[in-house]
């Protein structure tokens, strides 16, 4: 199955700098998402970009789509401690809908350093 | 509001022992998911449903059985647990392109 791919695995950068993840996926889709997941918790949604978006803002978040190279990325910009979390994102089936059901990447590990 | 809740939070089994995950969800969602994370795997999709009284397979199903009876309970049942099984079991549910998940379920089997 397709499956979006994050870069890098892991990151980390001192409070106050810009953080940059990037997603790479296989196959066409409707839209991406990205999620945050707090140490031992659940999947929060932070963002979703339609596939004739080319860029997203919301607060500190900006969040880029080029489905000409199947590729997101995820900035957030003045990072804080608070920040650091796992960022994960999500694709969707591209069309063969039904059951909404989403492809997760593995994930980018973010750490924020006071 | 709830939104999803799931039990237990952890639980550790003996191998070949069976149980129940229960996931519950107050926010008349139509659609409800279960997933297990491994490390360095993500999010692989188990079991969904699409509507009460309606499951389908998903990436990773063997082993696993999933009941709908009610719009707001999904169950995930393991027959008989094998060690493979250790993981973490995270619920979903979603009206639309947005997924709302529960704090997961940490299983050990031994």
């Amino acid at each position: 199955s397709q499956q979006g791919e994050e870069d890098p695995q892991a990151l980390s950068i001192q409070e106050g700098e810009n953080a940059t993840m990037n997603c790479s996926y296989k196959t066409s889709i409707n839209n991406l998402q990205w999620y945050r997941q707090n140490s031992g918790r659940g999947l929060v949604h932070l963002i979703l970009i339609r596939s004739n978006e080319r860029e997203k803002h919301s607060g500190r978040l900006r969040v880029t789509l080029d489905t000409s190279k199947k590729s997101s990325s995820l900035l957030i910009t003045a990072s804080r401690a608070a920040d650091t979390a796992s960022y994960f994102c999500a694709t969707d089936e591209g069309g063969r809908g039904g059951s909404e059901k989403l492809v997760f990447g593995k994930g980018t590990k973010l750490t924020v350093n006071p | 509001n709830a939104g999803v809740t799931q039990t237990p939070k952890f639980r550790v089994l003996k191998t070949g022992q069976s149980m129940t995950l229960l996931c519950a969800q107050d926010m008349n969602h139509e659609y409800m998911y279960w997933y297990r994370q491994d490390p360095g795997m993500g999010l692989r999709l188990i079991h969904y449903s699409v509507g009460e009284g309606t499951t389908a397979k998903g990436e990773v199903p063997d082993g696993y059985n999933v009941s709908r009876l009610k719009k707001q309970n999904f169950l995930l049942g393991l027959e008989s647990a094998a060690p493979s099984q250790t993981s973490v079991y995270f619920c979903a549910s979603s009206s639309g392109k947005i997924q709302y998940f529960g704090a997961g379920t940490r299983l050990s089997v031994l």
